[in-house]
């Protein structure tokens, strides 16, 4: 069965600090994975995707991902976290048997403290 | 405008009330989505609009009824609902990602739906 793995509820970390927020997934065929990010109260935000090429994509807001096809992750990074990265974020997986389905994460509650 | 918005931010409403949700998106996209956000849980699909074509209907019950009456406009009806229907409803655009391609989709702030 497809399934994206975001296995921590929440992740802390002190501000300064590198951020990782774990994903793994499971799909058929070729993995376009997509990470977002939710603030409160308002939609998910599109951070970066990846397709195919390089295993490291850059996204927005100095956020990156390292795409591991071994162990089929996804783990977003940041080298050096802000108080305002604090929010929700989900990974997302292209469903491998429709064009537009998306099979999500059910999310990570990231807290930057200062 | 920019983006993709949606109204109204909140809503609450009754059992037997009728109500619809709408979003328009202004970034030229050819693809709509319906979301249904509730805490803790994935994100549900139930509707995708490519072209103004309804081309997914991820078993949603009928009291939820979309309607795409062009490419920048989507709506979903509400009607008879339940209390366990309560929760973040999402509007997405994209372009028509096609075999092969995958674009990202953009999302409006959402309509926050409390049924009483």
């Amino acid at each position: 069965a497809q399934s994206v793995a975001q296995p921590e509820d929440q992740v802390n970390v002190a501000e300064g600090n590198p951020l990782t927020v774990k994903c793994t997934y499971s799909v058929s065929g070729n993995p376009y994975l997509f990470w977002y990010v939710q603030y409160p109260n308002r939609g998910l935000q599109f951070l970066l995707k990846y397709i195919t090429g390089d295993n490291l994509v850059k996204g927005s807001y100095g956020f990156e991902a390292e795409f591991n096809k071994s162990q089929t992750s996804f783990h977003l990074k940041k080298p050096s976290a802000l108080v305002s990265d604090s929010a929700l974020y989900f990974c997302a997986v292209r469903d491998g048997e429709s064009n537009y389905q998306l099979i999500w994460g059910a999310g990570t509650k990231l807290i930057i403290k200062p | 405008e920019t983006g993709v918005t949606q109204t109204p931010r909140h809503l609450v409403m009754g059992m037997t009330n009728k109500k619809s949700l709408k979003c328009e998106q202004h970034l030229g996209h050819n693809a709509m989505y319906w979301y249904k956000q509730s805490a803790k849980k994935p994100l549900e699909l139930m509707f995708v609009y490519s072209l103004e074509e309804r081309v997914e209907n991820n078993s949603v019950p009928s009291r939820f009824s979309p309607e795409c009456p062009n490419s920048s406009h989507l709506f979903l009806h509400l009607h008879t609902l339940q209390p366990e229907d309560s929760a973040l409803y999402l509007c997405a655009s994209s372009q028509d990602p096609g075999a092969g391609e995958s674009y990202e989709q953009y999302f409006g702030p959402g309509t926050r739906l409390t049924v009483t």
